[in-house]
C-alpha cells in the first residue's frame, strides 16, 4: 500500500516554465488535496476535489489549475511559474474510519524553486 | 473570519520535560474540527487528531494529550516525557465543513526541539 504519492520530490524551473505536480492514491479516497507551504506561513490549500470530475478553489488558487478525472490522481499544473511559486507542496487525501472519524494522509512533499 | 493561532513559534526543551503546546482558533460557526499535525524533520506531514466541536472530552493516547475548551477557543497539546523522537513542527488546523477536510485553515505551526 503505498498511500500518497507525489513526484518529483525536488524540482527547479524558470520564470514561466510550466509543469505539472503528480499526486497519486490507492487508498480509493474520494477526497484529496494541495497545499502549500511557506516559512512563517503555515500550510495554505491551493485546491481541492471531492470526488473524481469535481474540484474547487481554496485559498490561494491562482496560477494554478488542477483535474480529477480519477479518483486515484490529482495533479496540480502550473502554467506560467513564477518565483513567489517557489514553496513545498503538499498532497492529501481523506477517508473516514469506522468511527466515523477522519484521516487525512499528507504525501512526501515536492519542494519547488522557480528562478 | 476563521484563523488558528499558534502563538509559540518555537520551544525548546530537554528530554523527559511535558511541553504544551498552544492552539488558539477563532470561527462564528458552531459546527467545526479541529486538528492537530506533526511535521517531522523528514518533511511529512502526519496525522494526530481530529475532534469536532460538540465533543469536548479531553483525549489522550500514550504520551499525547489534547485539551479542547470551547470557553476560550483553544485545543492545546501536552506532550508526556518528551522524547527526541518529538522534535518536529506541529501543526493545528481548523476544518467548517462538516465533511471532508479539504477546507483546512493551518496556524503557522510550533517548531519543537526536544534535546537530549
Amino acid at each position: 500500500n503505498a498511500g500518497v504519492t507525489q513526484t518529483p520530490k525536488f524540482q527547479v524551473l524558470k520564470t514561466g516554465q510550466s509543469m505539472t505536480l503528480q499526486c497519486a492514491q490507492d487508498m480509493n479516497h474520494e477526497y484529496m488535496s494541495w497545499y502549500r507551504q511557506d516559512p512563517g506561513m503555515g500550510l495554505r490549500l491551493i485546491h481541492y476535489s471531492v470526488g473524481a470530475g469535481i474540484t474547487d478553489q481554496g485559498e490561494v488558487p491562482n496560477g494554478y489549475n488542477v483535474s480529477r478525472s480519477t479518483t486515484e490522481d490529482f495533479p496540480l499544473r502550473l502554467l506560467s511559474a513564477a518565483p513567489s511559486q517557489t514553496s513545498v507542496y503538499f498532497c492529501a487525501s481523506s477517508y473516514w474510519d469506522s468511527r466515523d472519524n477522519e484521516k487525512l494522509f499528507f504525501g512526501s512533499g515536492t519542494q519547488l524553486s522557480v528562478l | 473570519a476563521q484563523k488558528v493561532t499558534q502563538a509559540q513559534t518555537e520551544i525548546s526543551v530537554v528530554e523527559k520535560e511535558d511541553v504544551t503546546l498552544d492552539c488558539v482558533y477563532e470561527t462564528r460557526d458552531t459546527t467545526y474540527y479541529l486538528f492537530w499535525y506533526k511535521q517531522p524533520p523528514s518533511g511529512e506531514l502526519v496525522f494526530l487528531i481530529r475532534r469536532n466541536s460538540f465533543d469536548e472530552q479531553n483525549e489522550i493516547s500514550g504520551r499525547y494529550s489534547w485539551n479542547f475548551q470551547k470557553s476560550t477557543s483553544s485545543f492545546n497539546f501536552t506532550i508526556t516525557a518528551s522524547q527526541v523522537v518529538d522534535s518536529a513542527v506541529y501543526f493545528c488546523a481548523l476544518d467548517l465543513t462538516q465533511g471532508g477536510s479539504e477546507k483546512l485553515v493551518f496556524g503557522k505551526g510550533t517548531k519543537l526541539t526536544v534535546n537530549p
